[in-house]
């Protein structure tokens, strides 16, 4: 099957500093990319709609200035967290869906503490 | 509003079967997924449906009703490790997916 590669796993940063999280779709080419979040039992909350060569298409509530999202390729996509707080530490799971829109697959997830 | 309805939790013993239902009402369909999600781990992609009828594969199978706005995953010979939460997500008229909260499966020896 199809392999989204998302980097780092973890992450630990200080309070004020930012932090850059990676997806990459290996083997398929993906015009559509999600950044979501999720908080511990929670379902999976949708932050943002990341569409290659233009602005990103955030979801009500979302600061677009404290996630940036930059979709440069077909294969690549990132998140920044900027100026990270303690209330920003979460799971964030990345998925890239194929051209024809048919099956979305999923990074590994990365696990932010903002200590 | 759009909404995806699945139970929040399930009990199901070892080597039994499992139903788990989700129904939906979004702005248009282009299609169901079920995931599966390991406390701690990203999803993984289990099936997708388009068209009405019943898919299987191996041990899950997952059905499909368009004009109910209805799906199930059916799991069989339950192991310990489907312990899991099952999550709906119905792709919508933009081809965004609205997910549902999961339904968390727990299996007993």
């Amino acid at each position: 099957g199809a392999v989204v590669s998302q980097h780092p796993s973890r992450v630990i940063c200080k309070s004020g500093t930012s932090v850059k999280i990676e997806c990459r779709s290996l083997d398929f080419q993906a015009t559509t990319m999600f950044w979501y979040r999720q908080f511990p039992k929670k379902s999976l909350m949708l932050m943002a709609t990341s569409n290659e060569g233009s602005k990103a298409t955030y979801e009500q509530g979302v600061e677009k200035d404290k996630f940036l999202i930059n979709h440069a390729s077909l294969t690549l996509s990132t998140l920044t967290v900027t100026s990270a707080h303690p209330e920003d530490s979460s799971f964030y799971i990345c998925s890239a869906q194929t051209l024809q829109g048919t099956e979305a697959f999923f990074g590994q997830g990365t696990r932010l503490t903002v200590v | 509003g759009q909404n995806i309805d699945q139970p929040t939790e399930m009990t199901a013993t070892e080597g039994a079967i499992v139903q788990i239902n989700c129904t939906y009402q979004t702005s248009g369909f282009n299609g169901l997924f079920w995931y599966q999600q390991h406390a701690g781990e990203a999803p993984t992609f289990l099936s997708y449906n388009v068209l009405d009828g019943l898919e299987e594969k191996g041990r899950f199978s997952s059905f499909l009703s368009r004009s109910k706005g209805y799906s199930y995953l059916l799991l069989k010979e339950l192991q310990m490790k489907d312990s899991a939460s099952y999550l709906c997500a119905v792709v919508d008229s933009n081809y965004q997916l609205i997910w549902g909260a999961g339904t968390k499966l727990i299996i007993k020896p």
